[in-house]
């Protein structure tokens, strides 16, 4: 597609439910990044995927968030028995891989999960 | 680890002003940097990118300039316009293809 797409964009769900956010990045972009931002905050990192693989998860904050980019395009960010604080922005951004690229980020408009 | 200010916080100034947001990081080994605006509700929008070999980058009514050595960029916004309204955000890049850690941003008004 011509920019990254994100589903839902808006996600309200029950504490202890399980939620799955989309994100099907730029058509040839193979590094797959999910970010989290709360009101009045810079996004924070959460994950980085180089193709299928997860190159760098440090920023999960524990073992209830996972995601997943099986096939290296789309990713799903799954999260199990919500909390309250799970309640954010979920960003994905995409970018291109390669010495010759810029490591520009291009960004989703972004799921606001809401969790009561 | 990697840490990001943006200095004001909020910035309000009438139509027709230039004005600079700043941005320091704390570990000058970086990749590049990258300006971006986030308008209320929405997702980011990239505006700029200086790599680390970069000392300054243009896009029309903006210039983004960075000093590495000293951990500063800054982002320079000519003749400023309601629709310029938002929050701009830095965000550096250690290597390429990682994360980008990002500031909290400068949410910026700009008055009729």
């Amino acid at each position: 597609g011509a920019g990254v797409s994100q589903t839902p964009s808006n996600k309200v769900t029950e504490k202890g439910k399980y939620v799955e956010l989309r994100c099907d990045p730029i058509s040839g972009h193979t590094a797959l990044y999910w970010y989290r931002q709360s009101l009045g905050q810079g996004p924070e990192f959460l994950i980085y995927f180089q193709g299928t693989g997860a190159a760098d998860d440090s920023g999960l904050p524990n073992d209830r968030f996972f995601a997943v980019r099986p096939e290296g395009s789309v990713s799903t960010l799954k999260i199990q028995r919500t909390e309250r604080g799970d309640s954010a922005v979920y960003l994905c951004a995409s970018s291109l891989h390669g010495t010759a690229n810029t490591g520009e980020l291009f960004f989703g408009e972004g799921s606001r999960l809401t969790v009561l | 680890k990697q840490e990001v200010t943006q200095i004001p916080a909020a910035l309000s100034v009438p139509e027709g002003e230039n004005l600079v947001l700043n941005c320091s990081f704390t570990d000058s080994a970086i990749y590049n940097l990258q300006w971006f605006r986030q308008d209320p509700g929405k997702g980011l929008t990239s505006l700029l990118l200086i790599q680390s070999s970069q000392r300054e980058q243009t896009s029309g009514r903006l210039n983004a300039s960075l000093d590495k050595s000293s951990g500063r960029s800054t982002l320079y916004i000519a003749a400023s316009q309601p629709g310029d309204s938002a929050t701009y955000l830095c965000a550096v890049q250690k290597h390429n293809n990682n994360d980008m850690r990002f500031g909290a941003g400068t949410r910026l008004t700009v008055k009729p």
